[in-house]
């Protein structure tokens, strides 16, 4: 069964910090990885969407990493902002059968960015 | 009007009422979901469809009720629900199945079950 941890569950940097969110996950198996932004009470937002072929995507100041023989990823911010503040979230869509439903999400990490 | 649409944003029910969440989705996407995601827990699929027919079915209580009358919408039907049942319902669509294409979300329909 496929397991998605992400660390650290909570992150509270000041304004204008480049940070990293990380993301696990047991079974590399994958076809891909997406990293959403969820704003509380709100639905999610895709950020980023990595195919199981691919090393990085980037998109504006966000860039994340893909390593699936280790079973990681990384959500790498840059100059942090206050409208940053969010839960970030990882998915991986485990390769196999309809696709449809294996898709694993991570409990999330917290993301504060204090001014 | 673009991307996920949910109605209502908000529901407050109690546990012998019949109620029932709307999505629609303005992508022309071709697969259609439901997700629920209870305080501190990771989002747990519970309905799939793809082209008007469901694909997964994830264990879900016969209390929830989907029904997909078009690729373009989708429902959640409500009847004797549980108070273990609040939580934010989120609606997703892709254009294909998740092997290729991106999950794009709805703003979610926060449900409290008295």
């Amino acid at each position: 069964k496929q397991e998605v941890t992400q660390i650290p569950a909570a992150l509270s940097v000041p304004e204008g910090e480049n940070l990293v969110l990380n993301c696990s996950f047991t079974d590399s198996a994958i076809y891909n990885l997406q990293w959403f932004r969820q704003d509380p009470g709100k639905g999610l937002t895709s950020l980023l969407l990595i195919q199981s072929s691919q090393r990085e995507q980037t998109s504006g100041r966000l860039n994340a990493s893909l390593d699936k023989s280790s079973g990681r990823s990384t959500l790498y911010i840059a100059a942090s902002q206050p409208g940053d503040s969010a839960t970030y979230l990882c998915a991986v869509i485990l390769a196999g059968g309809t696709s449809y439903g294996k898709l694993t999400f991570g409990q999330g990490t917290i993301l504060t960015v204090h001014p | 009007e673009t991307g996920v649409t949910q109605t209502p944003r908000h529901l407050v029910m109690g546990m012998t009422n019949k109620k029932s969440l709307k999505c629609e989705q303005h992508l022309g996407h071709n697969a259609m979901y439901w997700y629920k995601q209870s305080a501190k827990k990771p989002l747990e699929l519970m309905f799939v469809y793809s082209l008007e027919e469901r694909v997964e079915n994830n264990s879900v209580p016969s209390r929830f009720s989907p029904e997909c009358p078009n690729s373009s919408h989708l429902f959640l039907h409500l009847h004797t629900l549980q108070p273990e049942d609040s939580a934010l319902y989120l609606c997703a669509s892709s254009l294909r199945g998740l092997a290729t294409g991106e999950l794009f979300f709805g703003e979610g329909s926060r449900l409290t079950v008295l």
